[in-house]
């Protein structure tokens, strides 16, 4: 079954310092991937997304994400955390295999962001 | 501000009550999207309509349906409501349908009592 994972529910750092939260996916096929974050009360945003190509795919506020098909992995990288980018962050997948109007989201990983 | 508006903010009614939420997508978008967040659920992919059609059901319940129209605003009509149903409902739009980012709406949150 297609799902994807974020094996961390909470993830701490301290400003300045580089952050990393994880996802992992299972697709039976080719995936597109992507990142939301959510603010508190408020809806997602899109940070970026990988269809295909680099798998180095850089998006919004300075995050970055790294496609790894090998470990079916696409975590979020930021190189220096902010702490406004404390929040709430999605990691979502579509499966070109399945009925790819599907999206699936991961549970979300709170980062927290400390000064 | 993603373009995508939901009506109403607020909605508080009782159990066994039928409500319906509003969606407009931004302009131009064809794909609407509805999900709903709860605290225990996580955000749960419940149905995707494309130019008017069911493209795609996930976890929705048969008390639940929905419907886009020739303008492409989007409704979803949620009956014989229950407790559980309590969430924060939200609407995204896309472009098509394929590997287009979705942008979320502010959300409806329903409260049942």
């Amino acid at each position: 079954a297609q799902s994807v994972a974020q094996p961390e529910d909470q993830v701490n750092v301290a400003e300045g310092n580089p952050l990393t939260v994880k996802c992992t996916y299972s697709v039976s096929g080719n995936p597109y991937l992507f990142w939301y974050v959510q603010y508190p009360n408020r809806g997602l945003q899109f940070l970026l997304k990988y269809i295909t190509g680099d798998n180095l795919v850089k998006g919004s506020y300075g995050f970055e994400a790294e496609f790894n098909k090998s470990q079916t992995s696409f975590h979020l990288k930021k190189p220096s955390a902010l702490v406004s980018d404390s929040a709430l962050y999605f990691c979502a997948v579509r499966d070109l295999n399945d009925n790819f109007n599907k999206f699936y989201f991961g549970s979300g990983t709170k980062l927290n962001v400390k000064p | 501000d993603s373009g995508v508006t939901q009506t109403p903010k607020h909605l508080i009614t009782a159990t066994g009550q039928r409500v319906t939420l509003r969606c407009s997508p931004r302009s131009g978008d064809l794909s609407v999207y509805w999900y709903q967040q709860s605290l225990d659920q996580g955000l749960q992919f419940l149905i995707h309509y494309y130019n008017g059609e069911e493209r795609a059901k996930g976890n929705i319940l048969e008390r639940f349906s929905a419907q886009q129209f020739p303008d492409l605003h989007s409704e979803l009509n949620l009956s014989s409501l229950e407790l559980g149903d309590s969430a924060l409902y939200f609407c995204a739009s896309s472009a098509g349908t394929s590997g287009d980012e979705q942008f979320f709406g502010p959300g409806t949150r329903l409260t049942v009592l």
